[in-house]
């Protein structure tokens, strides 16, 4: 079975701090997807990254980074110098592959609070 | 501009009532996706399709329909059967042959309440 744990269920920061939102996945399959994606205020997901099982480089993209580590299967994203725009629920997400993959399972979700 | 779109934003309606949800997208994506998010909830599965007039079952699927007749929509009816159906309704969509391994694209929701 798959899972996705996002054991913060809320942080709040104060504008320009950094901070990582942590997200630890299960499966038993040797080939999946890992995903993050924001919910702001207007409820529409917005998709930020895809990242697949083999490539295990951290990515970075602007203010965001992400750190995938297969040993501890771990998945987690970092704001730097956080902004109020950033306040959102931030969702990480897995998709195994081979027969019978099954769609995105979803973790419960982390409220980021930026305060300015 | 290519979407997803959702509507109404907002629906009442009384209890027993069935109700439908729409979603239309013009991505030309193949695979269909209904989500139900709860407060402090992640997404739930209800149904998902790949390719049209073929659906499968989520997690959640009791008490909801789904039809898929053209690739474009894919609306999903909340039945009288469903015993909490006040909740935020999530449609996306992705892309490819393999489209599980795709990044799904949402629709900005329905918020429903039945009372």
């Amino acid at each position: 079975a798959q899972k996705v744990t996002q054991a913060q269920t809320e942080i709040s920061v104060v504008e320009k701090e950094d901070v990582t939102l942590d997200c630890v996945y299960e499966t038993r399959d040797t080939t999946y997807y890992l995903f993050w994606y924001k919910q702001p205020p207007s409820g529409e997901l917005v998709f930020l990254i895809r990242r697949n099982s083999f490539d295990e480089q951290n990515e970075i993209s602007g203010r965001y980074s992400w750190n995938f580590q297969k040993s501890t299967s771990s998945f987690n994203f970092t704001i730097t110098a956080s902004q109020v725009v950033d306040s959102a629920v931030y969702f990480c997400a897995l998709t195994p592959r081979g027969s019978g993959n099954t769609p995105l399972v979803f973790g419960k979700g982390t409220r980021l609070s930026v305060i300015a | 501009d290519g979407g997803i779109t959702q509507s109404p934003k907002y629906l009442f309606r009384k209890e027993g009532q069935n109700v439908t949800l729409s979603c239309e997208q013009n991505l030309n994506h193949d695979a269909m996706y209904w989500y139900r998010q709860d407060p402090g909830q992640g997404l739930r599965l209800i149904y998902y399709s790949q390719i049209v007039n073929d659906f499968q079952k989520g997690d959640i699927a009791e008490g909801y329909s789904v039809s898929r007749e053209k690739k474009e929509s894919f609306p999903l009816t909340v039945t009288s059967a469903q015993k909490n159906p006040t909740a935020f309704y999530l449609c996306a969509s992705s892309k490819g042959t393999d489209p599980y391994s795709y990044e799904q694209y949402f629709g900005p929701g329905t918020r429903l309440t039945v009372t």
